[in-house]
């Protein structure tokens, strides 16, 4: 079926530094969503990327979706303790109305 | 605050009760969503709700019965549940099907 896949599970940095996720799909995808889950809280639309090549920025966010629209990436510069969280990325596939989230990274921040 | 909102917040129940969990979103949307989200699972969607209509269902166990009265509210009506049920169960709305998902702050379900 269907897949939307996000490296790595887990991340671990020391603040100040940069963490980077990826988000892969089998199919290629008509748009892309981030959330971000803080802990014991509920997702939170972050941002939807439409255009192949297509990156935005949220201060220190940066989200880019692939030329071949099937991977997307969220990099976030000189990590802050409140960016501590879960990130999702959920793609719809050009083929279907449905959207699949991946499985989320947790970003952990040691001060 | 999403605008969406999810009753109760936590919930402890034996494997033969019966229990509701509602969800009302205030934003006007026509698609409403079930999900079910636990330790070591990603979001797993559970129920997809098109203009009241069920447009989805996951292979969801049918202790497991939604019910969506309205285009504002969502039931997930739940009996017989089992411990491995255990998890936050979470509610979102969006304007269409694949637009972006506004969640609730879910309800925290415990099967014992």
């Amino acid at each position: 079926g269907q897949q939307v896949m996000q490296i790595p599970q887990y991340q671990h940095v020391q603040e100040g530094e940069d963490f980077t996720t990826y988000c892969n799909s089998s199919t290629t995808l008509s748009n892309i969503q981030w959330y971000k889950q803080r802990p014991g809280g509920h997702p939170v639309f972050l941002i939807q990327l439409v255009k192949s090549g297509e990156v935005k920025k949220q201060k220190r966010l940066t989200f880019q979706f692939g030329e071949a629209k099937k991977n997307s990436s969220l990099h976030i510069t000189a990590t802050q303790t409140t960016d501590v969280g879960t990130y999702f990325c959920a793609g719809k596939p050009s083929n279907t109305g449905k959207l699949i989230f991946g499985q989320g990274t947790t970003l952990q921040v040691k001060p | 605050e999403t605008g969406v909102t999810q009753t109760p917040r936590h919930l402890v129940m034996g494997m033969t009760n019966k229990k509701s969990l509602k969800c009302e979103q205030h934003l006007g949307h026509n698609a409403m969503y079930w999900y079910k989200q636990s330790a070591k699972k990603p979001l797993e969607l559970m129920f997809v709700y098109s203009l009241e209509e069920r447009v989805e269902n996951n292979s969801v166990p049918s202790r497991f019965s939604p019910e969506c009265p309205n285009s504002s509210h969502l039931f997930l009506h739940l009996h017989t549940l089992q411990p491995e049920d255990s998890a936050l169960y979470l509610c979102a709305s969006s304007q269409e099907q694949s637009y972006e998902q506004y969640f609730g702050p879910g309800t925290r379900l415990t099967v014992t």
